[in-house]
C-alpha cells in the first residue's frame, strides 16, 4: 500500500515544453513538500503546503507552480522547461509543520530529463 | 559556512568494520536532528532521529554535541546492505522553519 506516490516516474521532454508532476499521499498528513535533487545529489526544498496553504516558497523560478487541490495531493507544474531543470523531483509529506520532529516520507521520485 | 556540512566520502570499508560519520551545523538554535539514508536511485528514508542524550538502534548509534554543533552516526559490524548515502538533516528554527539537508556521506561496504 503506497504511502506517497508520484507520477510519472520518468519524464523526458524537449526544452520549452510545459509538464506536470502529480503527488498523492494516503498517510493523512497535513504537510506536503516538493524537493529537487540535482546531479550533485543536493536535496533542496522548493515548496511546502500545510492543509492546502503555501508555507514554504523558496527561491524558485516562477516557471514552477505548485497546486494543492486538497491536503492529500500536491502537484507541480513547470512551464517553458530548461536544460537546468533536469533533476529528480521528490514529493514528501509529514504529519505536522516543517522543522518539527516529524518524519518526512518521500515518494519514489520523478526523474525529469530535458533535451 | 554551510548550514549543514558533511564529508561526502566515499567511505570504503570491509564488512564487519565500524565506521563513523560526522555532520556539523551552523545554527545554534536548531532543535531537531535526523539521519536519513538514501540508496542509489531511491528516495531518502528516515534512519533515526538524534536525541540530546544520544540514542541507539541496533548497530546504529547517533550522538549530538551541542557545544561543538555536530551530530554523529556510528555503524558497528557493517553489512553489505549498509552501502548507501547517509544524509544529515537539521531543522532551521525561527519563522522560516524547515529542514536543511546535508549533501550526504557515501558509504560502500565491501565483501
Amino acid at each position: 500500500d503506497t504511502a506517497v506516490s508520484q507520477t510519472p516516474k520518468y519524464l523526458v521532454t524537449q526544452m520549452g515544453n510545459d509538464k506536470s508532476i502529480k503527488c498523492e499521499q494516503n498517510l493523512g498528513h497535513d504537510t506536503m513538500y516538493w524537493y529537487k535533487q540535482d546531479s550533485k545529489k543536493f536535496l533542496k526544498i522548493m515548496f511546502s503546503y500545510n492543509n492546502k496553504e503555501l508555507i514554504i516558497n523558496e527561491t524558485v523560478p516562477n516557471r514552477f507552480s505548485p497546486k494543492s487541490p486538497d491536503k492529500a495531493h500536491l502537484n507541480l507544474h513547470i512551464n517553458s522547461l530548461e536544460l537546468g531543470d533536469s533533476a529528480v523531483y521528490f514529493c514528501a509529506s509529514s504529519l505536522a509543520y516543517p522543522g518539527s520532529t516529524d518524519t518526512q516520507y518521500f515518494g519514489p521520485g520523478t526523474r525529469l530529463t530535458v533535451l | 559556512r554551510k548550514e549543514v556540512e558533511q564529508d561526502p566520502g566515499p567511505f570504503n570499508v570491509p564488512e564487519g568494520a565500524t565506521v563513523a560519520f560526522n555532520c556539523t551545523y551552523s545554527n545554534s538554535a536548531s532543535q531537531s536532528f535526523f539521519w536519513y539514508r538514501q540508496d542509489c536511485r531511491k528516495e531518502p528514508k528516515l534512519l533515526m532521529s538524534v536525541y540530546s542524550s544520544g540514542n541507539e538502534d541496533g548497530r546504529f548509534t547517533a550522538q549530538l554535541n551541542r557545544a561543538s554543533q555536530y551530530i554523529s552516526l556510528l555503524i558497528r559490524d557493517s553489512k553489505l546492505s549498509d552501502s548507501a548515502t547517509y544524509l544529515c538533516v537539521v531543522n532551521k528554527a525561527g519563522n522560516n522553519r524547515k529542514l536543511i539537508w546535508g549533501l550526504g556521506t557515501s558509504l560502500a561496504v565491501n565483501p
